[in-house]
Parts: structure tokens; C-alpha cells; sequence
């Protein structure tokens, strides 16, 4: 186990329902990036965010989808309304810092969201 | 933008087979490579990197990883495949310092036949 931690590991959700995914990084890791990986895709960044603070949301879609870090507790990644489209396997990964020179991403289990 | 290409999407082999898992990434400046292997239900875990130096990089599991700047490529290769070697990499670049997100290729399923 890589020591992040995702819950719920499987979500089902109805179509128009609300989906909350939970990540808590690794102890030390102030930093958390979210990616989502589609059915024979690659994963795909969302989001990156640092406590209390949203740093690079390019990959986040408009609308419905939205994310937070607060000052305590998980990471939350949250879709709203959702639909079939959402199907997916969520990833969370976190890193102490961005220095790039020698701290790569440590990744969790993933959530895998299934919409009926 | 950074891109990452994966162009071998399923490789079967037998055991003791060699192997070679092609990655091109597309970005002209200073890049952070990576190679992470997912086994069925897991996470991704990290086999190899490279920041710079040696470009000739060793990870865990017995793999190592060539970087190739002239040719924008960072291969992947074991010299003697195990079953337990079953499972799908992904090949990933970072180009954005100070922002550690990772561009993935769509990954290479490798499966071996014991």
C-alpha cells in the first residue's frame, strides 16, 4: 500500500445523484493531484491542490465537478448531477512538495465510480 | 502541451521472453520521465524515473528504462519476463515545473504466458 488512502474503494450512483470521493494523502504530503482514468484510457490529470488552495484546475470539466483540500481533513473530489459519461476509476496521488527532483507521486487504490 | 504515446497496447509474451515497451513523449524542453506498472485491482506503483543524469535509468522488479533525447523516447526493458510481470505500465512525462502533474500514455497491457 502506498499509504494514500481513497474511499470509498467502489461508488454506485444513479444518474442525477451526487458522487463524493475521499483522498488522504500520505503523512507528510501537503500536496494532492486527482486523475481519472476512463475504460482503456490512460489516466488523465484533473486537478492539483495544496492545503486550502485549488493551484491547477486545466483538467477539471466546467461544470458539476469541483474539488477541495481543506486545512483539516481528506482532499474531496465532489460530482454533482452525475452521468454515465462519469464512469471511472479516480485516482488520487499526493507528494510533499513540488520539488521535482527527487519526489515522485505516491498514488492510491483509485474509487471506482459506476453510474446506473 | 506535453503529449505521451504508448504505441504498443497489448504485448504477449512467454516467460524468459525479453521485453521493450515503447514511450515518445512530445515537448521540446527539460522533462521528468517516469514508468508506473498497475497490477490487476491495484494502484500504480513507481518502477522508474528520470530527473537527470545517467540516462540509463534501474528500477525495481528488475527493469530499467532508456532515455533518448535526440529521439524523445524513454523505452522500457526487462531482459527475462516472469508471469508475475503481468499487469499494465504507464509511461509518464512531467514538463511542468512546480506543478508535479503527470501526462500518461494510454498504457501497455503486458501479458505473460507462463
Amino acid at each position: 500500500n502506498a499509504g494514500v488512502m481513497q474511499n470509498p474503494r467502489h461508488l454506485v450512483r444513479r444518474r442525477g445523484q451526487e458522487a463524493r470521493l475521499r483522498c488522504s494523502p500520505m503523512k507528510g504530503h501537503s500536496h494532492v493531484y486527482w486523475y481519472r482514468q476512463l475504460p482503456e484510457e490512460g489516466l488523465k490529470f484533473m486537478v492539483y491542490l495544496q492545503k486550502e488552495n485549488i493551484i491547477d484546475e486545466s483538467g477539471m470539466p466546467k461544470e458539476r465537478f469541483s474539488a477541495e483540500f481543506p486545512k483539516e481533513g481528506p482532499s474531496i473530489l465532489r460530482i454533482q448531477q452525475v452521468v454515465r459519461g462519469d464512469s471511472a476509476a479516480y485516482f488520487c496521488a499526493s507528494s510533499p512538495s513540488p520539488d521535482y527532483s527527487n519526489q515522485p507521486q505516491h498514488f492510491g487504490d483509485g474509487t471506482r465510480l459506476s453510474i446506473l | 502541451a506535453q503529449s505521451v504515446s504508448q504505441h504498443n497496447h497489448h504485448v504477449i509474451l512467454s516467460e524468459a521472453a525479453s521485453l521493450e515497451l515503447g514511450c515518445n513523449y512530445s515537448y521540446g524542453g527539460t522533462v521528468n520521465l517516469f514508468w508506473y506498472v498497475q497490477y490487476p485491482g491495484q494502484h500504480l506503483q513507481l518502477l522508474l524515473k528520470y530527473f537527470s543524469g545517467d540516462p540509463l535509468v534501474k528500477g525495481i522488479k528488475g527493469f530499467e528504462a532508456e532515455f533518448i533525447k535526440s529521439k524523445f523516447s524513454f523505452n522500457l526493458r526487462k531482459p527475462s519476463v516472469q508471469w508475475s510481470d503481468t499487469a499494465e505500465y504507464f509511461c509518464a512525462v512531467n514538463a511542468d515545473f512546480g506543478n508535479e502533474k503527470l501526462t500518461f500514455g494510454t498504457g501497455t497491457r503486458l501479458t505473460i504466458i507462463p
